[in-house]
């Protein structure tokens, strides 16, 4: 069972158009945190939200909390191609006192020059 | 920038031989955790550690034991590899606050 839904799965669109990436669970988390991945490489941490709606914004890229740290955006203005590669978002929840983080399957996202 | 280095990067072994890969931080941190990733499905927690010593289940480890004996060193054993264990695998550590977590640059596991 994933807890942690992705959407879309796959997304290609020309530079400098907008983008929203959406992941979306029925468990709430103590945290979110997004993740880009390069061929090759682990995930690296973009941000991470803690409280119920808030709002992050890295240059170009806007990430929400939703109200009920369920669900979370990630929004890209003017897209680049830089901005190409697997993003990966990840919910932290407590087991039994332990950090566990569990992730999305993933949206892959291809930026066309 | 914690320093998190895997053994080996590339790997191919042949079914039912035993395989151990290396995670190594140069930090104290006390949690650290393995992943694989395979298409369709994310990164799939396999075991985590809260300490030397102190290991626990993530959901997917039939098949998989590990070790910390030290702080710095956490192993990954597959027993006996078998086919379906063909992956890449992720070691990361947990830096804590916003600094989420930093993951290894992975090891790909070809068992033939």
């Amino acid at each position: 069972t994933q807890l942690l839904e992705q959407s879309p799965q796959f997304l290609s669109i020309q530079e400098g158009e907008n983008l929203t990436v959406y992941c979306n669970s029925s468990s709430v988390f103590s945290s979110l945190q997004w993740y880009r991945q390069e061929p090759g490489e682990g995930p690296v941490l973009l941000v991470t939200v803690v409280t119920g709606g808030e709002v992050k914004k890295l240059k170009r890229l806007t990430f929400q909390f939703g109200d009920a740290r369920k669900d979370s955006s990630l929004h890209i203005t003017a897209a680049q191609p830089g901005d190409t590669g697997l993003y990966l978002c990840a919910g932290d929840k407590q087991d039994f006192g332990n950090e566990k983080l569990t992730f999305g399957t993933g949206t892959r996202l291809t930026i066309i020059p | 920038d914690a320093g998190i280095t895997q053994s080996p990067r590339h790997k191919v072994t042949e079914t039912g031989t035993p395989v151990t890969l290396r995670c190594h931080q140069t930090e104290n941190h006390r949690y650290m955790y393995w992943y694989r990733q395979d298409p369709g499905h994310g990164l799939r927690l396999i075991h985590y550690s809260y300490g030397v010593k102190d290991t626990d289940k993530g959901e997917v480890s039939d098949g998989y034991s590990v070790s910390r004996s030290k702080t710095e060193d956490f192993l990954l054993t597959l027993e006996s590899a078998t086919s379906s264990q063909t992956s890449v695998y992720f070691c990361a550590i947990r830096t804590g606050g916003d600094y989420g977590y930093t993951f290894g640059s992975g090891t790909r596991l070809t068992v033939v």
